[in-house]
């Protein structure tokens, strides 16, 4: 069990465009979940904490309505890349957390992005 | 900033050697800690995680716990070419009802030689 889904695995978008990542959680609930960020070589950053039925929280740095998320259900979050630009190009990661696995967080299988 | 620090390596061994990866972190009050392994295009694998001072071991992996350094560390018994990857080392961040928002390090890479 705690099986987390990211789709599409990757995507190259046009620049100016938007693209949407969806991040399920298959057989549980998640009513936090997080996406992260990881450029070529560098840490994985945490770019937002999404919570559902209400707003994401964003850290520090990150556009949020550059990088849009909706947590509209138990086991959706979705972040939107709004007018994607080449400097967008990464590798994009949720985690979501079990509520009665307390120990870890679960990881969707990454979104690589390419914006030419 | 708080800042979770790792030698980025590469960290060459001998198959059957023991791997030694080490980490630092910056917030005193940090409660939880993690190790993740991840493949070159991959996300990343719990390894193990640890909560108390001194060493917790599963298997091949040993992890190992110093507060008062602010340094954790994790061991791979008997490496193998598998084992080749980049180590993360976690921090988990915010209170304990927030969620398991992590701080990571660069991560080590790590060369396990036939």
């Amino acid at each position: 069990g705690a099986v987390v889904s990211q789709h599409p695995s990757w995507v190259i978008c046009k620049s100016g465009t938007s693209v949407k990542i969806e991040c399920r959680s298959l057989d549980f609930q998640a009513t936090t979940m997080f996406w992260y960020r990881q450029f070529p070589k560098q840490s994985l950053m945490l770019m937002a904490t999404s919570n559902e039925g209400s707003k994401a929280t964003y850290e520090q740095g990150v556009e949020k309505d550059k990088f849009l998320i909706n947590h509209a259900s138990l086991t959706l979050s979705t972040l939107t890349v709004t007018s994607a630009h080449p400097e967008d190009s990464s590798f994009y990661i949720c985690s979501a957390k079990h509520s009665q696995k307390n120990y870890e967080a679960f990881f969707g299988q990454g979104t690589r992005l390419t914006v030419v | 900033q708080k800042e979770v620090e790792q030698n980025s390596g590469p960290l060459s061994v001998p198959e059957g050697a023991i791997a030694s990866l080490n980490c630092t972190y910056s917030d005193r009050g940090s409660q939880s800690f993690f190790w993740y392994r991840q493949y070159s295009g991959k996300s990343p694998e719990l390894i193990m995680f640890i909560y108390s001072n001194g060493d917790k071991e599963d298997g091949r992996f040993t992890a190992q716990l110093n507060k008062a350094s602010q340094y954790v560390s994790l061991l791979i018994r008997d490496s193998q070419p598998s084992d080749s990857a980049t180590y993360l080392c976690a921090v988990k961040v915010g209170a304990a009802d927030s969620g398991y928002a992590l701080n990571f390090g660069k991560g080590t890479s790590l060369l396990v030689t036939p």
